[in-house]
């Protein structure tokens, strides 16, 4: 089955890093784009950064930029989200999707199921 | 940076056709797609590349794209179809992508 599975939730508290992980299976994981995408509570879907997991060349909204890291491991088709000191306006929903932009598409046509990330004190 | 501009909600009644608009300059010269997120859930393309639809996805859903304005049309328009809906295109002036503020569709 062709899938993206994020880890679980997360508690954490202000200040404290985390990485959270995007796994792709059923497909070649190394020729498609990830992106990461973030929903507030309430609120719309703003791209936050994207990856290509066969040479990790990787692109960050201005919005995001300098706030996470993304990386990823081909080795183990795993896209990551990482932030060295949460605040608690990082509290969100946070998705990886995959872009298929074969023909010039630029879709997003297999999302994960989604990572809550809570940040309170 | 480009803009895309979706109502905030659009209501319709069981069995009637719901259109959902999606705004931007000269959105017609890009190809749009549209995501559906139920509530509590994660986002389902529904339609690509302005009138495509993915396997699985019902031949209620269509889409149109000319001018400034792209339209998701849903015919026949069910409970299960409440969810908001988004509208994306890729900026390739920046090489990323674009999304709209997102409709909530609600059935009455």
């Amino acid at each position: 089955e062709v899938q993206l599975v994020q880890s679980g939730a997360e508690v954490k508290k202000p200040g404290e890093s985390l990485k959270i992980a995007c796994k792709g299976s059923g497909y070649s994981f190394t020729i498609y784009w990830i992106a990461w995408v973030r929903q507030m509570p309430g609120k719309g879907l703003e791209w936050m950064g994207i990856i290509h997991p066969g040479d990790s060349d990787t692109t960050y909204s201005p919005s995001f930029q300098g706030q996470v890291t993304i990386s990823a491991d081909k080795s183990i088709n795993t896209a990551y989200l990482q932030w060295n000191s949460l605040k608690a306006s990082d509290t969100a929903m946070y998705y990886c999707a995959r872009r298929n932009w074969f023909s010039g598409s630029n879709r997003f046509d297999l999302w994960g199921q989604g990572t809550l990330v809570t940040v309170s004190s | 940076s480009y803009v895309l501009t979706q109502p905030p909600s659009v209501s319709v009644a069981p069995g009637q056709t719901a259109r959902i608009t999606c705004g931007g300059n000269n959105i017609g010269s890009r190809s749009v797609h549209w995501y559906q997120q139920k509530p509590g859930q994660a986002p389902v393309l529904v339609v690509y590349d302005d009138s495509d639809r993915p396997s699985g996805i019902p031949e209620r859903f269509s889409g149109s794209n000319s001018g400034n304005t792209a339209t998701l049309t849903i015919t026949r328009v069910e409970a299960g179809d409440e969810a908001d809906y988004y509208c994306q295109v890729w900026d390739n002036s920046n090489d990323h992508p674009v999304f709209g503020g997102g409709t909530k569709l609600t059935v009455l």
